[in-house]
């Protein structure tokens, strides 16, 4: 089955400074990449995703972009706010928004004021 | 997604109980997936239950198992607890054509004492 790999555990970044998190899959097949962000006690929360047929996707601060070849897909995230600090997770599917996801294990971004 | 919701909210059972979580999807959505989350791990694919039948099945033991109702809303119920599956369940919905993931419900904590 799909294999996520997630990198780095964790990331403290200055504020106002950019934050990079990646990804690796191993299925070939997988088609759908979406990221979510959990705050503590929260539920995980889409915030951008990515489909095999497109190379980046931007909305305002965050951006993903996707590496079909080498299997790899990153979150961007510029001018890094106090409320940016979470947990963020990278996730692959088969056959679209609709099927299972499998998760990465996690990216604490830690914001410093 | 504020569409979905999870009953209960917290729950706790001894060992080798049963026990059974509730699930409605956000109106319109026909396609319901399960999640376990353990502390500091990213969230793992039960199944998913579309048309009242298991739809995809992720690598959990049969002591999971599921059911759809006609109005789309699901059960999760696990067998013989084990202090193992301590953990945040969670469920998302969407539509079975979806191009988009979907968001989650808040979950339920189940702990295992």
């Amino acid at each position: 089955g799909e294999n996520v790999e997630q990198h780095p555990s964790t990331l403290s970044v200055q504020e106002g400074d950019s934050a990079v998190i990646k990804c690796t899959y191993s299925d070939s097949a997988s088609n759908y990449f979406p990221w979510y962000k959990q705050e503590l006690g929260k539920r995980p929360q889409l915030i951008i995703d990515i489909r095999s047929n497109v190379g980046e996707k931007k909305d305002q601060r965050i951006a993903v972009t996707l590496n079909k070849t080498a299997k790899h897909f990153s979150l961007h995230i510029t001018e890094t706010q106090p409320e940016d600090s979470a947990v963020y997770f990278c996730a692959a599917s088969i056959g679209g928004g609709a099927d299972g996801l499998t998760f990465g294990k996690g990216t604490h971004l830690i914001i410093q004021p | 997604d504020a569409g979905v919701t999870q009953s209960p909210t917290h729950l706790i059972k001894t060992r080798g109980q049963q026990v059974t979580l509730r699930c409605s999807p956000k109106s319109g959505h026909d396609t319901v997936s399960w999640y376990q989350q353990a502390l500091g791990q990213g969230p793992q694919f039960i199944f998913q239950y579309y048309e009242e039948e298991e739809r995809q099945r992720g690598n959990f033991p049969d002591r999971f198992s599921g059911h759809q109702f006609p109005n789309y809303s699901s059960e999760l119920n696990v067998n013989a607890l084990l202090l193992g599956d301590s953990a945040l369940y969670l469920c998302a919905s969407s539509l079975v054509s979806a191009a988009q993931g979907s968001g989650f419900g808040q979950g339920t904590r189940l702990t295992v004492v």
